[in-house]
């Protein structure tokens, strides 16, 4: 079955302790993004990759890293959490963006950050 | 930065009613997506829009790509009680290289 799988589900943490969200992909997918979703705000894209070691950044980067060593895997680093940092994250995966193929997202991190 | 403004915020349809969702591109995009997500789901993704003008239809919902690659909007006729949720588009900006950004999402009602 095709998907993409995001842990923790929820976490809750406190400032300044580093925490990572994984992401991985089954679909050897090349393009990979991560969202930070806030009412009233919609999603905002954090960072994206579009191949193994080949990283950008979206609108909201900052306080955040990410890593693309494999192609199935994005994760989302956190080095230092700030209660700002709470939010409900998604990962994505694209074969292309661009190419009309559909961008499946993974069910949700839920973090809170004390 | 780019801005993608999406209007209304907020519609509550009686069920047959039709809808209608705008989104406004600040810049011009390379192309346009639309996502549903219904409550406490995940987006999904519906249909990307590319060429100027473009129109695409799925079943009751027809998407729209503005001549000047800056506008689109989602219409669903006569709303089913399915259609609820919260509608999203994305807008690619031109040479931003695949960075993506959404509008702020209209949340759908629909009254049976």
């Amino acid at each position: 079955e095709a998907q993409v799988t995001q842990n923790p589900r929820y976490l809750i943490t406190v400032t300044g302790k580093k925490l990572t969200v994984t992401c991985s992909q089954n679909m050897n997918h090349e393009y990979m993004s991560w969202y930070r979703q806030d009412p009233g705000l919609g999603l905002r894209q954090i960072y994206y990759s579009m191949n193994v070691e080949v990283t950008d950044k979206g609108d909201v980067p900052e306080g955040y890293k990410v890593s693309r060593k494999e192609k199935r895997n994005f994760p989302l680093i956190l080095e230092s959490p700030s209660p700002n940092q709470t939010s409900l994250y998604f990962c994505a995966s694209s074969l292309d963006l661009a190419g009309g193929d559909t961008q499946y997202f993974g069910p949700g991190t839920r973090l809170t950050v004390l | 930065g780019q801005q993608v403004m999406q209007i209304p915020q907020y519609q509550h349809v009686q069920e047959g009613e039709d809808f209608t969702t705008y989104c406004n591109s600040s810049t011009t995009l390379s192309n346009i997506q639309w996502y549903k997500q219904r409550p406490g789901g995940h987006p999904v993704f519906l249909i990307q829009l590319v060429k100027s003008g473009e129109v695409k239809k799925q079943k009751r919902l027809t998407f729209q790509f503005g001549e000047a690659k800056k506008n689109s909007s989602l219409h669903i006729t006569a709303t089913q009680t399915t259609d609820v949720g919260t509608y999203f588009c994305a807008g690619e900006r031109w040479g931003s290289a695949r960075q993506l950004t959404f509008g702020s999402g209209t949340q759908l009602t629909v009254l049976p």
